[in-house]
């Protein structure tokens, strides 16, 4: 079993369309949670983290469910702008390493 | 501002050539990373630098050499590479090794590297 999965997708959805991601991880002790961006052949971008009580920035809701090991993305009101692929990304432990899902691609069309 | 910066955008190199990739961030961050991407794939991980100091090799090939010259700068030195080292290579930087809760990395633009 994959550490961090991911359905890969892709979504397509209609703009003005709201669409949710999930994610779910095995490692039990995990203790950090990211959602990054990331467009056509460009790097990575910190989307958000996610908080236990879960989070919101502005068209973007992540939440976290610990007893089910269980992260999600919510984004309401799609933009064209948003297509893009969105990993999962995990940090287990006080180190350095993240562990990133395989992603899910989003095209939001017109 | 939270920029790393890349150099070269692209590189295109022969299986017997030596390359250098560097890397620069000035956030006064204290861990950098190198890692791979191949096309529709999630980063790997290839080398941890956290002060200054190698602190992770994930296995990665000899012809693949890391080096950090300082806190701002992290370069990866290339010889003898395989076509199968054709990937997006991505430095990351953040702020400590040790990461609290919500600290997390900050990527570069990424270098193509193709190996012919």
């Amino acid at each position: 079993r994959k550490e961090v999965e991911q359905d890969p997708g892709p979504f397509n959805v209609p703009e003005g369309a709201t669409v949710a991601f999930n994610c779910t991880y095995s490692n039990s002790a995990s203790q950090s949670f990211f959602w990054y961006r990331q467009d056509c052949r460009k790097e990575p971008k910190l989307l958000m983290s996610v908080y236990s009580s879960g989070n919101e920035d502005g068209r973007f809701t992540a939440q976290l469910n610990r007893a089910s090991q269980y992260i999600s993305l919510l984004i309401r009101d799609s933009k064209l702008s948003d297509s893009a692929t969105y990993l999962c990304v995990v940090r287990t432990g006080g180190g350095n390493k993240l562990t990133f899902g395989t992603g899910t691609q989003l095209k939001v069309e017109l | 501002d939270t920029e790393v910066t890349q150099t070269p955008k692209h590189l295109v190199m022969g299986m017997t050539n030596k390359k250098s990739l560097k890397c620069e961030q000035h956030m006064g961050h204290r861990a950098m990373y190198w890692y791979k991407q191949k096309a529709k794939k999630p980063p790997e991980l290839m080398f941890v630098y956290s002060y200054e100091k190698l602190s992770i090799n994930e296995s990665v090939p000899s012809r693949f050499s890391p080096e950090c010259p300082n806190s701002s700068l992290l370069n990866l030195h290339l010889h003898a590479l395989q076509p199968e080292d054709s990937a997006l290579y991505l430095c990351a930087s953040s702020q400590t090794p040790a990461q609290g809760p919500q600290e997390t990395q900050y990527f570069g633009p990424g270098t193509r590297l193709l190996v012919l």
